[in-house]
């Protein structure tokens, strides 16, 4: 069956840092890639997508290249800032629109 | 609305009893989805409706659970005879096209069930 499996967290960082957290999926057919961010207190929201083999997602400064000869959909800031503090879920899309949704990660930036 | 609202926000149950958590999406959005996301985890899908079509319902975890969408636009969840594992965060989420893989969700802030 279809099934994502991100990193686990937490993951504590400098502000400034690099961050990565991993993501890799198992899916029939060609899903479409997401990451949905969860701030505290709010409901998730879409980050970026991709829909397509070799695709590149971007937003706020994140990144996520679709890589379908590793399964994987890593997300990427060159700089974090303490407002990036929040939790980040990878997710594919299915027939329908129905999502498949990793565990999350917990992200803490320090100032 | 501006976006998808849920309500009660916070939802404390004793074992037994029956719970309704309602879903107002964004005003002309056909897809509605429900969510289960229990603590720690990722949300995991309960259920699909295309207006008032509920297309899928192959997450809902036992016969305990119901939706509906009458009108193709409030959305309730029914829990019946409510067991201390429903506790979770029951999420709504809405988008405008129908059915497709790559579209946006909207979701809402939630509903947290403590069953006791």
């Amino acid at each position: 069956g279809n099934s994502v499996t991100q990193m686990e967290g937490p993951v504590t960082l400098s502000e400034e840092a690099f961050l990565t957290i991993n993501c890799t999926y198992t899916a029939t057919g060609y899903p479409s890639l997401f990451w949905y961010v969860q701030y505290p207190g709010e409901g998730l929201q879409l980050l970026l997508k991709a829909t397509k083999a070799d695709d590149k997602g971007s937003n706020k400064g994140f990144e996520a290249t679709y890589r379908k000869e590793t399964t994987s959909f890593h997300l990427e800031k060159g700089s974090v800032q303490v407002s990036d503090s929040a939790v980040y879920f990878c997710a594919l899309g299915t027939y329908g629109n129905k999502l498949v949704f990793g565990a999350g990660t917990i992200l803490r930036v320090k100032s | 609305g501006a976006g998808v609202s849920q309500s009660p926000r916070y939802k404390v149950a004793k074992r037994g009893q029956d719970v309704a958590l309602r879903c107002d999406p964004i005003s002309g959005h056909v897809s509605l989805f429900w969510y289960q996301q229990a603590l720690g985890q990722g949300p995991e899908f309960l259920t699909y409706f295309q207006n008032e079509a509920q297309l899928d319902k192959s997450g809902l975890p036992s016969d305990r659970f119901f939706a509906e969408r009458p009108e193709g636009s409030v959305s309730t969840l029914k829990i019946q005879r409510t067991q201390q594992e429903d506790s979770a965060v029951y999420l709504c989420a809405s988008s405008l096209a129908r059915g497709k893989t790559n579209e946006k969700l909207f979701f809402g802030s939630g509903t947290q069930l403590s069953v006791l």
